[in-house]
């Protein structure tokens, strides 16, 4: 059963706590994203990796951070400098050289 | 800035109708154009993509309509169904920039039985 699981689906934090939103992907794709969904917004990037050990920051980077220790795995840790967490955030994979990204279940993080 | 412009902000179509959908483009460099379905609590899901040597592609029920130098590309939904009932975002991405994907800001499409 192959794919994109982001766990986990839902998320409560208070102000101030930093947290870490989960994302393994099992279909050997090389690059993974990280990405935020507000009501009546598109997606935004935050981080992207295209190849393990190396990562790269996207446009509302600032307050996040990320790894990428082995292929398989994309954590997000929302730190608590980012101003409003509050949001649906969405994990996405591709592979080479193919264009499409996939993308996972999505987890909702709740800020209070 | 935003770099993809996607309008209606929100769409209601009778059963059997034709939903469209259109977006617009700033940047020339783009040369992939999806779109993507999403239900809500779920992730967006690939529902079609077209390149920009084409000016229409079809599957099925949906269909692309690309116009490159008017820099905007629209989703034709033939027939729709409540089952359509989503929010469906166009995107594009530019190789070039390591596939740097721009987001429409989404059109949420309602099909009234």
């Amino acid at each position: 059963d192959g794919g994109i699981t982001q766990s986990p689906k839902y998320l409560f934090r208070k102000e101030g706590q930093n947290v870490t939103l989960s994302c393994e992907q099992n279909l050997n794709h090389d690059a993974m994203y990280w990405y935020r969904q507000d009501p009546g917004q598109g997606l935004r990037l935050i981080y992207y990796s295209q190849i393990v050990n190396d990562f790269q920051k996207g446009d509302i980077a600032e307050g996040y951070s990320v790894s990428r220790e082995k292929k398989e795995s994309f954590p997000l840790t929302v730190t608590s400098a980012q101003k409003n967490p509050t949001a649906f955030y969405l994990c996405a994979s591709r592979s080479f050289p193919d264009r499409e990204q996939y993308f996972g279940p999505g987890t909702r993080l709740t800020v209070t | 800035q935003q770099q993809v412009k996607q309008s209606p902000q929100s769409l209601i179509v009778q059963k059997g109708g034709i939903s469209i959908i259109n977006c617009a483009y700033e940047n020339t460099a783009f040369d992939y154009f999806p779109w993507y379905q999403q239900f809500p609590g779920k992730g967006p899901a690939l529902l079609i993509a077209i390149r920009p040597d084409v000016s229409e592609k079809k599957e099925g029920r949906f269909t692309i309509s690309f116009n490159k130098s008017a820099k905007q590309f629209s989703l034709h939904i033939m027939d729709s169904q409540p089952g359509d009932s989503a929010t469906y975002f166009c995107a594009a991405s530019n190789m070039g920039n390591n596939n740097d994907m721009r987001f429409g800001a989404g059109t949420r499409l309602t099909v009234k039985p």
